[in-house]
């Protein structure tokens, strides 16, 4: 099974600051037939289902702000956010799926500093 | 609007058995996979397994396989999730959502539904 940890655990940023989340995979989900990485982010504010962010890694999902973007390839990934708003406090999760089963990692707490 | 409304929360007790169920609208139900994911207290997200609706192919995550049954009634566009015998550390919120197939069954997923909370104590 892909393993997939994320760092940190947890961050604070100010308000219109900048957030960095990292996401590493145990094998690389870059897919050499389409040169896709099979890798997804989720925001899930408290007391809510997760929301779909991104998807083949640096693909935006109708909707979610240009202030989410994500890069990365392989194994490592990173999910930038960027004029940090009260609203963005969440936890954030990275997903790979290339190989069932498709795991999460284990959760990034993002806190308004 | 996609929507998966889930079934209520549950309160068991330990060796009981559950169906829970998630009720998709807003799209044809057999165009997509639809999955599980388990959150316990306080933790992150766990993917369980997911299924296709047409011919009930289910694809389980190692850790969840033998210990719960995920199948659909496609003529209500209905999927649930089913244990024989609950434990306590089943008590958790269970997600259903949409799987958004890009490959034989690799996927996102989204919409979700809004949870439901199983609590297994004696």
């Amino acid at each position: 099974d892909i393993v997939v940890t994320q760092s940190p655990d947890s961050l604070a940023v100010s308000l219109g600051g900048r957030a960095t989340i990292n996401c590493k995979s145990s094998q690389s989900v870059l897919h050499s037939s389409n040169n896709d990485n099979y890798l997804a982010w989720y925001q899930q504010k408290p007391g809510q289902p997760p929301k779909l962010l991104l998807y083949w890694a640096s693909t935006r999902e109708s909707g979610v702000p240009d202030r989410f973007s994500g890069s990365g390839s392989g194994t490592d990934f990173t999910l930038t956010i960027t004029s940090l708003q009260a609203e963005d406090v969440a936890v954030y999760y990275c997903q790979q799926y290339y190989t069932a089963p498709y795991s999460f990692g284990q959760g990034t707490k993002l806190e308004i500093k | 609007e996609v929507q998966l409304v889930q079934s209520g929360t549950e309160v068991k007790k330990p060796g009981q058995s559950l169906k829970i169920s998630c009720k998709a609208s807003g799209y044809t139900f057999t165009n997509y996979w639809i999955g599980w994911v388990r959150q316990m207290p306080g933790k992150g997200l766990e993917w369980m397994g997911i299924i296709y609706p047409p011919d009930s192919d289910a694809r389980y995550s190692p850790s969840f396989q033998g210990q719960v049954t995920i199948s659909v009634d496609t003529s209500i566009s209905t999927a649930y999730l089913q244990w024989r015998s609950l434990k306590a550390s089943d008590t958790a919120i269970y997600f259903c959502a949409r799987h958004v197939a890009v490959g034989i069954a690799q996927g996102w997923f989204d919409p979700w539904g809004q949870g439901t909370l199983v609590t297994v104590s004696s």
